[in-house]
């Protein structure tokens, strides 16, 4: 079973910074497998990225995702207010079937 | 507007059933598989269980034999059937949509994320 790690646990930054989330796979993944979510408190899950690098529908272009293999990074170009939330990586492995997240990063507001 | 909006949380004893309800709304619910995905209070996501187009079904270790998932397309609705319920089992439960793309020629294509997430339900397993 692949796991997946995520770093760092907690960023602290401020409106208007550049970050950069990593998500680390204990084996290779295909890209296609390899999704983000965001979670503001209170609400459920949002659909970030699909497919590494894919912004899902209606995401605001700061959001960009990238890696391969076992290295994947999410980056916020400029940190909006609503930003501030934790962050989820995901991804899928295919026998059997089985879908596994990130334990997550929290980005909060410095 | 698509939408998922799930019920049937509550307080159980241990040992106890629940079984949750999901009514999807807006889009095509028979055409896309569907998942159940929990998360206890401050934690993490934990994936719950998955129900595919032709009714097959999938899931992790941790509650397989114990739970059970299921769709009825004629109402728009999908279940999830837990028994022999434990305290670890406590947490918000999510009922989720797969990703489903459109490409061209009308093709369809699938990158396993899950991209419309109702509200969820919360289910406390304690004496």
């Amino acid at each position: 079973e692949i796991v997946l790690t995520q770093y760092p646990d907690t960023l602290s930054l401020s409106p208007g910074e550049r970050v950069t989330l990593s998500c680390r796979a204990s084996q290779s993944i295909s890209n296609s497998d390899l999704a983000w979510y965001q979670q503001r408190p209170g609400q459920a899950p949002r659909l970030l990225i699909y497919r590494a690098s894919s912004r899902a529908t209606g995401i605001p272009d700061r959001f960009s995702g990238s890696g391969s293999g076992t290295d994947f990074t999410l980056t916020i170009s400029r940190l909006e207010p609503e930003d501030f939330a934790v962050y989820y990586c995901q991804q899928y492995g295919r026998s059997p079937p089985i879908y596994t997240f990130g334990q997550g990063t929290k980005v909060e507001i410095k | 507007e698509e939408q998922l909006v799930e019920s049937g949380g509550g307080l159980v004893q241990p040992g106890g059933s629940l079984r949750l309800s999901c009514a999807a709304s807006g889009f095509s619910f028979n055409t896309y598989d569907m998942h159940w995905v929990r998360q206890p209070a401050g934690k993490g996501l934990e994936w719950v269980a998955t129900v595919d187009t032709a009714g097959d079904t999938f899931y992790p270790d941790s509650v397989k034999g114990r739970f059970t998932i299921s769709r009825e397309d004629a109402r728009n609705s999908l279940y999830l059937q837990m028994n022999s319920l434990r305290a670890g089992d406590t947490a918000v439960y999510y009922c989720t949509r797969d990703l489903r793309v459109r490409g061209d020629y009308g093709l369809f294509y699938y990158y396993y994320a899950m991209d419309v997430w109702g509200q969820g339900t919360t289910v406390t397993v304690s004496s």
